[in-house]
């Protein structure tokens, strides 16, 4: 009965490796987010998709490229990763933003990336 | 670009004590503001959000946040605070014109004993 999962919750790879973080929501969301949270617990906001559409892309490497098969998935993959990809990523998600710019996120989990 | 401030790092109280967490924000537009609780290991919790109408806001577990428009903040509180509350806490805004939520840097809530 999870709203928001993801998998893995641990990922352990070495630099230059490439790889990818699942996320699925069943809250009926439209609208889903990735978010990295640094070792000093700093969160800042990567991508955001509105029905399979992307709404938010900061800048982030190119290497991380975000993929939504349907409102309900998006994941995130990561190609030839670096030291500084270590991090815990969230996956979020809410009601269609559109003009109701008051929706509530809620959040996944967290995968705990370590990059060796 | 909105933009959210909270000043503590850290934040100590013990048990029974009232508690306040900091948040500031600067906005162009009326904001909406959010605050969420973090546990060790944990995702984001929702905790509550102001929109409009009345500038005290209660949420979940007890906690209430106070809008104050004159002086951009919008601080998180509860009258007596339990162990249990310990965990980090993020203050968030968005615009009421564009999608794009900011997250302060968080403040580390412990209660002692």
């Amino acid at each position: 009965d999870t709203a928001v999962s993801q998998t893995p919750k641990y990922l352990v790879t070495q630099m230059g490796n490439d790889k990818s973080i699942k996320c699925e929501q069943n809250l009926g969301h439209d609208t889903m987010y990735w978010y990295k949270q640094d070792s000093k617990k700093f969160l800042k906001i990567m991508f955001s998709y509105n029905n399979k559409e992307l709404i938010i892309n900061e800048t982030v490497p190119n290497r991380f490229s975000p993929k939504s098969p349907d409102k309900a998935h998006l994941n995130l993959h990561i190609n030839s990763l670096e030291l500084g990809d270590s991090a815990v990523y969230f996956c979020a998600s809410s009601h269609a933003v559109g003009t109701r710019f008051q929706e509530t996120q809620y959040f996944g989990p967290g995968t705990r990336l370590l990059v060796l | 670009a909105q933009s959210v401030a909270q000043p503590e790092d850290q934040v100590n109280v013990a048990e029974g004590n009232p508690l306040t967490v900091k948040c500031t924000y600067s906005v162009s537009g009326n904001p909406y503001l959010f605050w969420y609780v973090q546990y060790p290991n944990r995702g984001l919790q929702f905790l509550l959000k102001y929109i409009t109408g009345d500038n005290l806001v209660k949420g979940s577990y007890g906690f209430e946040a106070e809008f104050n428009k004159s002086q951009t903040s919008f601080h998180l509180k509860k009258p007596s605070a339990l162990v249990s509350d310990s965990a980090l806490y993020f203050c968030a805004v968005r615009a009421n014109n564009n999608n794009d939520m900011r997250f302060g840097a968080g403040t580390r809530l412990t209660v002692k004993p």
